[in-house]
Formats: structure tokens, C-alpha cells, sequence
């Protein structure tokens, strides 16, 4: 198993620029999250997905998109990228809410 | 509106020493609070979690504190160890609902040896 795999592990955008932080869990969990984290404020939530064809908003979601067609892929797009979205992001996915949740390596993204 | 407040932001323990690490939470309505710990350029991984219906929860030498009419839980390491050394967060959901996990701002903890 290679639990949460993301892709890539560092990306360096221009202001304006688009792209997608690719996120796969191969442990056929149902919920799927995407945080980001800044220095000094933890984790917060952009979006989840309670399933296949199922996405809702979280905490910041403004800026970025998701889409999950299969159980294994949950794809973060940003469409206009800003400085303000330079962070490091995480994927993550869990059995069911109130289970533990596994973590992926994380993206660091930088934006120019 | 930060739901859980982490405190101390950063902390230093002699080898051998009690880490301590205070979480308190605003959501009643949360009944899930996991410790995540996250080692430079890695993601969060599960320590350890409790469920209100438990005051304290003890594994190997991490042991969650949990005072529900408080609002507060905590994390204590025993016999801290270099190796401990990384950041934690703590963090609470909602069984019931499905919107992911709150966290704490983290507190970078350093063992010294």
C-alpha cells in the first residue's frame, strides 16, 4: 500500500498561472481533504469529499476547486493563482468522519 | 474563528523531562480529538486520539488529559526524547458530520538532549 501519494512535490507558479495538485489514496477510503498549511497557523481545511461525486466547501475555500470522479483521485485546482496561495498543501483521506485520517507528503507551493 | 486554541506555540524539555501540550475547544458539538505529529517536510501523522466518553487515554508514553466541562485535553510526554522532537497539532471533529478536522496552530516541541 502507498497510502496517500500527492503529486508534485514542489512547484514554483507565476501570479495568474493555473495547475493542479494531484492527491491518490489507494486504501479505498471514502472521504478525502485537502488542507493547507502556513507557518504558525496548522491546518485548514479547503475542501472534502464524502465520495465519489461528492465535494463540499471547507474553511477557505475561495481560489481553488476539486472534483472527485473515482474513489481514489481528488485533484486541487487553482485557476488564478495569487501570492496569498503560496503554502504547503496536504491531502489526506480517512475510512469515515471521526477516523483516523493519513496524511499525504505535501505540496509546496510557491507563487511569484 | 479559531475553534481550537494550542498553546504553548513552542516548547524546550531536557531529555527525560514531562512535555505538555494544552488544547481548548469552543464546538460542543465536537466528540473526536486526535494529536497529529509532523516531522520537517513530512505530512501530520495520528498519535494518539480520545472520545469524550474518556477522561484520559494512555499509549506507551503519550497520555491525552481530557476535561470535557473545561472544554480543555492535553497531551503529556513521558520520558521526552529527541526523538520527539517535531511539531504537534492537536485537533476535533464531529463524528457525525463530515467537514474534516479543525486544528490548533501546532506547537514546535524540542527535546534537548
Amino acid at each position: 500500500n502507498a497510502g496517500v501519494t500527492q503529486t508534485p512535490k514542489f512547484r514554483i507558479l507565476k501570479i495568474g498561472q493555473s495547475m493542479t495538485l494531484q492527491c491518490t489514496q489507494d486504501m479505498n477510503h471514502n472521504y478525502m481533504y485537502w488542507y493547507r498549511q502556513d507557518p504558525g497557523m496548522g491546518l485548514k481545511l479547503i475542501y472534502y469529499s464524502v465520495g465519489a461525486g461528492i465535494t463540499d466547501k471547507g474553511e477557505v475555500p475561495n481560489g481553488y476547486n476539486v472534483s472527485r470522479s473515482t474513489t481514489e483521485d481528488f485533484p486541487l485546482r487553482l485557476e488564478l493563482a495569487a501570492p496569498s496561495q503560496t503554502s504547503v498543501y496536504f491531502c489526506a483521506s480517512s475510512y469515515s468522519q471521526g477516523a483516523e485520517q493519513y496524511f499525504g507528503p505535501g505540496t509546496r507551493l510557491t507563487v511569484t | 474563528q479559531q475553534q481550537v486554541k494550542q498553546s504553548p506555540q513552542s516548547l524546550i524539555v531536557q531529555k527525560g523531562g514531562i512535555s505538555i501540550i494544552n488544547c481548548a475547544y469552543e464546538n460542543t458539538a465536537f466528540d473526536y480529538f486526535p494529536w497529529y505529529q509532523q516531522f520537517p517536510g513530512k505530512g501530520p501523522a495520528l498519535l494518539i486520539a480520545i472520545r469524550p466518553d474518556v477522561s484520559e487515554k494512555k499509549e506507551g508514553r503519550f497520555t491525552i488529559s481530557f476535561n470535557k466541562s473545561a472544554k480543555q485535553f492535553s497531551l503529556h510526554i513521558m520520558d521526552s526524547q529527541p526523538g520527539d522532537s517535531a511539531t504537534y497539532f492537536c485537533a476535533a471533529t464531529q463524528r457525525g458530520g463530515a467537514d474534516g478536522l479543525t486544528f490548533g496552530k501546532g506547537t514546535h516541541l524540542i527535546i534537548q538532549p
